[in-house]
């Protein structure tokens, strides 16, 4: 299946400082999605983006959908402690192929703030 | 409340006993999927499901059945378990918004599955 390379891996911050973590694929997606697990909970979607070179915030949060639609980053301003928990981005190729319906998911950023 | 519920949510089972996952979604979402969690893999798509008695295979649907009877119903079937069939479990649904594709989702709260 399609791959995608989230990181990093894991981060591990102190509180105020600000944080940043991409994702890239070798195909082009015309959605990217980044997506916040808080320990035992599902993934509750943060910010969705829908447009290359697409710059768009959350509160704290900012993502943007690389011009290249190959790769996204995610930017987090100013982290306080309930910003613990894994990151991840998602990215749907584009519509009209046979993969439509697949969305698929980045290996997960594990976000550590210490207060 | 809108949400996802899946059940159960906890399940120690034994190889090769057939087992079902239920998912149930109150948002008259078209798009439902399933997704497995396992460390440094991320969430991996099973399978997923356009709108009713439609269904598609997703990045790992080996040992794994599903159907789309209902709207708001996506069970999750485990013919025949075996240990590498350990992992958590996430349905998930959405509106599916046409070209922008299913993006949006909603996720239950999660399944964890043991196989011995």
């Amino acid at each position: 299946g399609q791959q995608l390379n989230q990181s990093p891996q894991s981060m591990f911050i102190q509180e105020g400082e600000d944080v940043s973590m991409n994702c890239t694929s070798s195909s082009i997606f015309n959605t990217w999605l980044w997506y916040k697990q808080d320990p035992g909970e599902g993934p509750v979607l943060l910010i969705a983006l829908y447009k290359a070179g697409e710059l768009t915030s959350n509160g704290r949060l900012t993502a943007q959908f690389g011009i290249t639609r190959k790769d996204s980053f995610l930017n987090i301003s100013a982290s306080i402690p309930s910003d613990v928990g894994i990151y991840f981005c998602a990215g749907q190729l584009e519509t009209g192929g046979t993969s439509y319906g697949k969305l698929t998911f980045g290996q997960g950023t594990i976000l550590t703030v210490h207060p | 409340e809108a949400q996802v519920t899946q059940n159960p949510r906890y399940l120690i089972t034994v190889t090769g006993k057939k087992l079902t996952v239920t998912c149930s979604q109150n948002m008259n979402h078209e798009y439902m999927s399933w997704y497995r969690q396992d460390p440094g893999l991320g969430l991996r798509q099973i399978y997923y499901s356009m709108n009713v008695e439609v269904t598609d295979k997703g990045d790992v649907p080996e040992g794994y059945k599903v159907s789309r009877k209902e709207k708001r119903n996506f069970p999750l079937i485990l013919e025949s378990p075996s240990p590498n069939q350990t992992s958590l479990y996430f349905c998930a649904s959405s509106l599916s918004q046409g070209a922008l594709g299913p993006g949006e989702l909603f996720f239950g709260e999660g399944s964890r599955l043991t196989v011995l």
